[in-house]
């Protein structure tokens, strides 16, 4: 079965830049999407189609995806960053999602 | 305004079945992939099945041959009727729409980018 593995976590300083990797075999050949979670709360999508940010997300936030690895970039990481982020993709017959990494902002 | 609503979850013996609900509105479920992801607690999130726009029908292998996805088109409703349940599947499950459909065409599957709150499944004896 088809596999995506991130980081367990990641720290980041305010206003710093935060990048959360997805590795899956040729994953870039398929669209890869992210979905920021904070406890108690469902799933909100920050990226999908590899780069393409839904209305009402921050600009901030951007992704790009080729060969193994899609990445997720929040670019001066705001402290209402801080949430467990997972990756996801379509194998050809089932949604994959990634492991989960949790950012800190310390 | 478009959402999900799911309902129908609760405590069920292991063997036992439950049928999850999941009321669109803003939207018609018909026209989209639909699908069913769980959060076990403390875990991460697992999809579960979907059934696409066209009628085809799609499951994780941890529920396939025990979980059953349909659609009523005239009530708008996405459901997940749950046989065979075991402790494993205790889990908050959401359903979610995925984001590639327009009203001509899907390109996708892409990502879910319209979730309901999520209701519990609790399987114990």
């Amino acid at each position: 079965s088809y596999e995506l593995t991130q980081p367990p976590s990641v720290s980041v300083s305010p206003g710093q830049t935060a990048s959360i990797t997805c590795s899956g075999d040729k994953l870039g050949d398929k669209y890869a999407c992210w979905y920021q979670q904070k406890p108690g709360q469902s799933p909100v999508l920050v990226i999908h189609q590899d780069t393409k940010r839904p209305s009402g997300i921050p600009e901030r936030f951007s992704g790009s995806n080729s060969g193994n690895t899609a990445t997720l970039t929040i670019t001066g990481t705001q402290a209402v960053d801080e949430a467990d982020y997972y990756c996801q993709a379509w194998d050809g017959s089932n949604y994959v999602f990634g492991t989960g990494t949790k950012v800190t902002v310390l | 305004e478009v959402q999900l609503v799911e309902s129908g979850g609760g405590l069920v013996q292991p063997g036992g079945s439950l049928r999850l609900s999941c009321a669109a509105s803003g939207f018609t479920v018909s026209g989209n992939f639909m699908s069913w992801v769980r959060q076990a607690p403390g875990k991460g999130l697992e999809w579960v099945s979907v059934i696409h726009s066209g009628g085809r029908t799609d499951y994780a292998e941890s529920v396939k041959g025990r979980f059953t996805i349909s659609r009523d088109n005239s009530r708008n409703t996405l459901y997940l009727q749950m046989t065979s349940l075991r402790a494993e599947d205790t889990a908050v499950y959401y359903c979610a729409r995925d984001v590639s459909c327009s009203s001509i065409s899907c390109y996708g599957p892409d990502g879910f980018d319209i979730w309901g709150q999520g209701t519990m499944v609790t399987v114990s004896s």
